[in-house]
């Protein structure tokens, strides 16, 4: 089984809907990341967590809000779906150090609003 | 704010050709630097990390040297596989904070 999961893989969405990306693993890593990734460009940060009590966000986070439920769960909300919110979604997860802070990454979830 | 480049954006080769892709980055001021391959429909695989304080790292055919005072980074592919052919994509974390700034990725074809 996959170590990083996410949910739906691929969803299409209408303007103004409200929709929820979940994330969930089973490394036992405190930190959790939100990416977006658009075309010709990098992942982008929208939301970190280095454990329950502590959400932060990234440097797009406008438009988004989540939710730590537990330390295997981080979701991602768009409250009111956009068409330039449009673009592949990542998950991730990583230790905290002193341990290695590579990060392990979720198959993505390919978001559509229309 | 760090801006990572990554030069070519789409490189094709021949099997068994030596691959080479290129990573700059702006702010010297890092903490490590890491090498992700990204194939469709699948996330991103950490290859190789290289903390602030080394010069390279090697995995099997991969090798990766960092340069932090001049802002580069360049990963070595050997004798290239059509297995090989994916995205790859550098990212830098600052010495300062917990983010990760990506390259846009190098889209290597290896053709057999």
């Amino acid at each position: 089984d996959a170590d990083v999961t996410q949910t739906p893989r691929n969803r299409i969405t209408k303007t103004g809907k409200r929709i929820m990306l979940e994330c969930s693993q089973t490394k036992g890593h405190d930190r959790m990341y939100w990416y977006r990734q658009d075309p010709g460009l990098g992942l982008r940060l929208i939301y970190y967590s280095f454990d329950v009590k502590d959400i932060n966000k990234g440097e797009i986070s406008d438009g988004y809000s989540v939710s730590r439920q537990a330390q295997a769960k981080f979701s991602l909300s768009l409250e009111s779906a956009i068409p330039n919110q449009t673009a592949l979604y990542f998950c991730a997860t990583s230790d905290s150090p002193p341990y290695q802070e590579t990060q392990y990454f979720g198959p993505g979830t390919r978001l559509l609003v229309l | 704010k760090q801006e990572v480049t990554q030069i070519p954006a789409a490189l094709s080769v021949p099997e068994g050709e030596n691959l080479v892709l290129n990573c700059s980055f702006t702010d010297s001021a890092i903490y490590n630097l890491q090498w992700f391959r990204q194939d469709p429909g699948k996330g991103l695989t950490s290859l190789l990390l290289i903390q602030s304080s080394q010069r390279e790292q090697t995995s099997g055919r991969l090798n990766a040297s960092l340069d932090k005072s001049s802002g580069r980074s360049t990963l070595y592919i050997a004798a290239s596989q059509p297995g090989d052919s994916a995205t790859y994509l550098c990212a830098v974390r600052g010495s300062n904070d917990y983010k990760l700034s990506f390259g846009a990725g190098t889209t290597v074809t290896v053709r057999a």
